[in-house]
């Protein structure tokens, strides 16, 4: 199965852009990246998703080089409210017959400060 | 998006008891819930994957006596974790994927249930 890497923690400041790469060297062809972010004793909720290129929603970007072994997460002008876990995540579809699953590490613990 | 609730939020129970944490899709259906535990300051660890009106798939290394997975219908799964010690103690989430339309690995996730065992 897939295993990513990345950065265990990030310091950011109010107002700036936040970019969270994470690593994937085995992901297999039909692998999907995926980012949930997770505040304390929550649930994870999902940001966005992606195969290749780039991948642009109403909260952030996702960027997947051409060799699709890494990606970034991109956060545009940071709050404090965005201080969280994010996890980078790859894997097949949920409901594919191969019933590939998802593998989560450790995250990223992202630190907003004022 | 979907809602995915659970219930309790947060049980404390006496060791050998057995507490049962509910699972439900309010506003859609889900043939598939899947259940997790997460230990502080670690990431979540699938536990088992429950299917409606068939058995729970479960991880390697769960027991599937101690905690027991019942998907009564499309929008409730129940997991019971039967004579719980305190290395039981946890946060344990549960979620759906969406429908057709749905981001392929995308989950909607329980607000999640904190278990304290004394």
């Amino acid at each position: 199965l897939a295993k990513t890497t990345q950065p265990i923690s990030m310091d950011s400041y109010e107002g700036q852009e936040v970019n969270i790469t994470c690593s994937h060297n085995n992901i297999a062809t039909n692998d999907y990246i995926t980012w949930y972010q997770q505040f304390p004793s929550q649930g994870p909720r999902f940001i966005i998703q992606g195969y290749k290129t780039k991948v642009t929603n109403e909260v952030a970007s996702l960027f997947i080089p051409a060799d699709r072994k890494s990606s970034t997460l991109s956060l545009p002008r940071v709050s404090l409210s965005d201080t969280a876990v994010y996890y980078c995540l790859v894997g097949g579809a949920i409901n594919a017959g191969n019933n590939r699953k998802l593998i989560w590490g450790l995250g990223t613990s992202l630190a907003v400060n004022p | 998006g979907a809602v995915v609730s659970q219930h309790p939020s947060r049980v404390i129970c006496k060791s050998g008891t057995s507490v049962k944490i509910e699972c439900r899709s309010l506003d859609f259906q889900a043939t598939t819930m899947f259940w997790y535990r997460q230990f502080p300051k670690q990431s979540l660890m699938l536990m088992a994957t429950s299917n409606e009106g068939s058995k729970a798939t479960y991880e390697q290394g769960v027991e599937k006596d101690k905690f027991l997975i019942n998907h009564a219908s499309l929008t409730l799964s129940t997991l019971t974790v039967t004579s719980a010690h305190p290395e039981d103690s946890s946060f344990y989430i549960c979620s759906a994927p969406p429908g057709p339309g749905g981001a392929r690995n995308e989950q909607f996730f329980g607000p999640g249930t904190r278990l304290t065992v004394l």
